[in-house]
């Protein structure tokens, strides 16, 4: 059982360059979400799903998109790279009314 | 936005209780109050979470008013690696998690 899996661990992306985060989780949770965490901020969410399917806008969801094609992987996706998107992005799952298991962080810098 | 208030930072001297306070007046009936941590930049770890009566686990105690308005989170004996960010949180019928700034609890020897 390994929980939620983050990959890459860290990346370097250059300004205008596309990339994909991947989450996936072996608990068979119905509900992931994805966050990001600035230095010193606290998280804020940027995209989540209830179901394989189904997703919907967090409170930053600009610049950023998801698919949940199977209740395991939620991957989420930069367009086009900016110097803002600088951050650590963490990845979470839970059943409903369990909490959250959240992933060990991918750290995402752009130059 | 987060619907919660927790006071920015704490300290708590090691093997003593620490009480971290957590307004949500807002709260509705069928919401639920979830509490994490932050230990350096890992991901959060869940804690407790409750609906209206107290809970306890291996972890921490959680203490709900009778009105719903506030809680306690309680580490009935605090150690220097419970030193971390903790976050009160009002999960919605929409199960989103809507982190707040948290409490920064300083344990010290």
């Amino acid at each position: 059982n390994a929980g939620v899996t983050q990959t890459p661990k860290f990346q370097v992306l250059k300004t205008g360059q596309s990339m994909t985060l991947q989450c996936a989780q072996d608990m068979n949770h119905e509900y992931m979400s994805w966050y990001r965490q600035d230095p010193g901020m606290g998280l804020r969410l940027i995209h989540y799903s209830v179901g394989a399917g189904i997703t919907d806008q967090g409170e930053v969801p600009n610049g950023y998109n998801v698919s949940r094609s199977t209740t395991e992987d939620f991957p989420l996706r930069l367009l086009s790279a900016a110097p803002s998107q600088t951050s650590v992005y963490f990845c979470a799952s839970s059943s409903y009314g369990d909490g959250y298991t959240f992933g060990s962080g991918t750290r995402l810098t752009v130059v | 936005d987060a619907k919660t208030t927790q006071p920015t930072s704490m300290d708590c001297a090691e093997g003593r209780a620490a009480n971290l306070p957590c307004n949500h007046s807002t709260i509705s009936g069928n919401e639920y109050v979830y509490w994490y941590r932050q230990i350096h930049s890992q991901g959060p770890q869940y804690i407790i979470h409750g609906l209206k009566n107290n809970e306890t686990n291996e972890m921490a105690s959680l203490i709900i008013t009778e009105d719903r308005k506030s809680s306690t989170l309680i580490l009935p004996h605090a150690t220097l690696r419970d030193t971390a960010v903790y976050y009160c949180i009002v999960r919605d019928n929409t199960d989103k998690l809507i982190f707040g700034t948290g409490t920064r609890l300083q344990v010290f020897p």
